[in-house]
């Protein structure tokens, strides 16, 4: 069975400073890993995701996660995050063979102004 | 023009009664999912549909039932309501199966509160 650890329950940080959310995997076989955003009240949505290919992936509003196998992570970063970021992230891994999408307990971002 | 529809949003009720909790998407995906928010914001997965069929049922009391009249929609009903129910329950769809594509396109949620 598949498991997700996000260590960071609660990321506080300021306007346009870099932020780093650590999301760890565990599984047996091969892994597909995702990062989804929940804004408040609402569902979630997807963020980015590794399937296959280059490892490093990116989202259209600046986020990017690096899957590395040998540490098995799948962190986010931003570089400058800005107050609309404001949100809780959850990140989530699939295996092969196993049709479950599971998900971390999420970390919520705060953005200081 | 919303994507994925749940219905109420919001419920509030007393213990040991009986609700219901609806889903349509109109996003023409094959797979529907019913998945249970608590207090901390734990997302934990209850039940999959793919084309009408059941093929995730993790362990959930008796007291839910899915149902999927047609692969559009996804219905969930709770017998005999526990303050333990009380959570945001969130329906979601995906273009085939979760495990490879892994893009899952979720409902705005219903909180539900047992009293």
């Amino acid at each position: 069975a598949q498991s997700v650890t996000q260590l960071d329950s609660q990321v506080p940080v300021f306007e346009e400073a870099p932020v780093e959310l650590r999301c760890n995997y565990s599984s047996s076989v091969s892994v597909y890993l995702f990062w989804y955003v929940q804004y408040p009240n609402q569902g979630l949505q997807l963020l980015l995701k590794y399937l296959s290919g280059s490892t490093l992936v990116e989202s259209i509003n600046g986020f990017e996660a690096e899957f590395n196998k040998s540490q098995t992570s799948f962190h986010l970063r931003k570089p400058s995050v800005h107050i609309s970021d404001t949100a809780e992230y959850f990140c989530a891994v699939s295996a092969l063979g196993n049709e479950k999408l599971t998900f971390g307990t999420g970390t919520r971002l705060t953005i200081i102004p | 023009d919303t994507a994925v529809s749940q219905t109420p949003k919001y419920l509030v009720t007393q213990m040991g009664n009986d609700k219901s909790i609806k889903c349509e998407q109109n996003l023409g995906h094959d797979t529907m999912y019913w998945y249970k928010q608590d207090s901390k914001k734990f997302l934990k997965i209850m039940f999959s549909y793919n084309n009408k069929e059941l093929i995730i049922n993790e362990t959930v009391p008796n007291r839910f039932s899915p149902k999927s009249p047609d692969k559009a929609h996804l219905n969930l009903h709770i017998n005999s309501l526990e303050l333990g129910d009380s959570a945001v329950y969130f329906c979601a769809s995906s273009l085939g199966l979760a495990s490879t594509t892994g893009e899952l396109f979720f409902g705005e949620g219903s909180r539900l509160t047992v009293l």
